[in-house]
């Protein structure tokens, strides 16, 4: 089957702790995304892909970091020097930068 | 900066009644705007993606019209159904620039 997975479904992180996010396609799409949601927000991008080996910020990077290592692959890293880091977390991939996005099935990490 | 704005934020209807949710974007050179389903603490389904050329689409029971010159999207649902029961949110694409601006959505409960 094709498609985006996001591990784990849950993640609770202890104050000062850095956690990983982990986000796999195996649709060969070049692009990929990490947005955040919030309670009644819409949502917001942190960090975007275009191809391996480079990334660019989003809205919301601070105390958040990524790799792309692999085109099926695009971790996110969120750091102690996030304040805020209780959301839901949703990863996604595009064929392109202009094309319809396909979004996996989410994180939502917990700081305890 | 692009502000997307989804009114009204809840909406429920008895089983049957047609729907039509609204979506207004602040910048009108836009390169598209997408339709997107949430359930419950799940990732995002792609529903219809309008190009800026385009004034409307339609995939089964679900009709998006476009209107730029005055920033307005609506998505209508035709003969409502309890399974449509979810959040639907509207991101749009400003031309040359590679993010999509999403608004917080509007949650929508059909009654049976």
């Amino acid at each position: 089957d094709g498609g985006i997975t996001q591990s784990p479904k849950y993640l609770f992180r202890k104050e000062g702790q850095n956690v990983t996010l982990s986000c796999e396609q195996n649709l060969n799409h070049d692009a990929m995304y990490w947005y955040r949601q919030d309670p009644g927000q819409g949502l917001r991008l942190i960090y975007y892909s275009q191809i391996v080996n480079d990334f660019q910020k989003g809205d919301i990077a601070e105390g958040y970091s990524v790799s792309r290592e692999k085109k099926e692959s695009f971790p996110l890293t969120v750091t102690s020097a996030q304040k805020n880091p209780t959301a839901f977390y949703l990863c996604a991939s595009s064929i392109w930068d202009t094309d319809t996005q396909y979004f996996g099935p989410g994180t939502r990490l917990t700081v305890l | 900066k692009q502000e997307v704005t989804q009114i009204p934020a809840a909406l429920s209807v008895p089983e049957g009644e047609n729907l039509v949710l609204n979506c207004s974007f602040t910048d009108s050179a836009i390169y598209n705007l997408q339709w997107f389903r949430q359930d419950p603490g799940k990732g995002l389904t792609s529903l219809l993606l309008i190009q800026s050329s385009q004034r409307e689409q339609t995939s089964g029971r679900l009709n998006a019209s476009l209107d730029k010159s005055s920033g307005r999207s609506t998505l209508y649902i035709a003969a409502s159904q309890p399974g449509d029961s979810a959040t639907y949110l509207c991101a749009v694409r400003v031309i040359d620039d590679y993010k999509l601006s999403f608004g917080a959505g509007t949650t929508v409960t059909v009654r049976a």
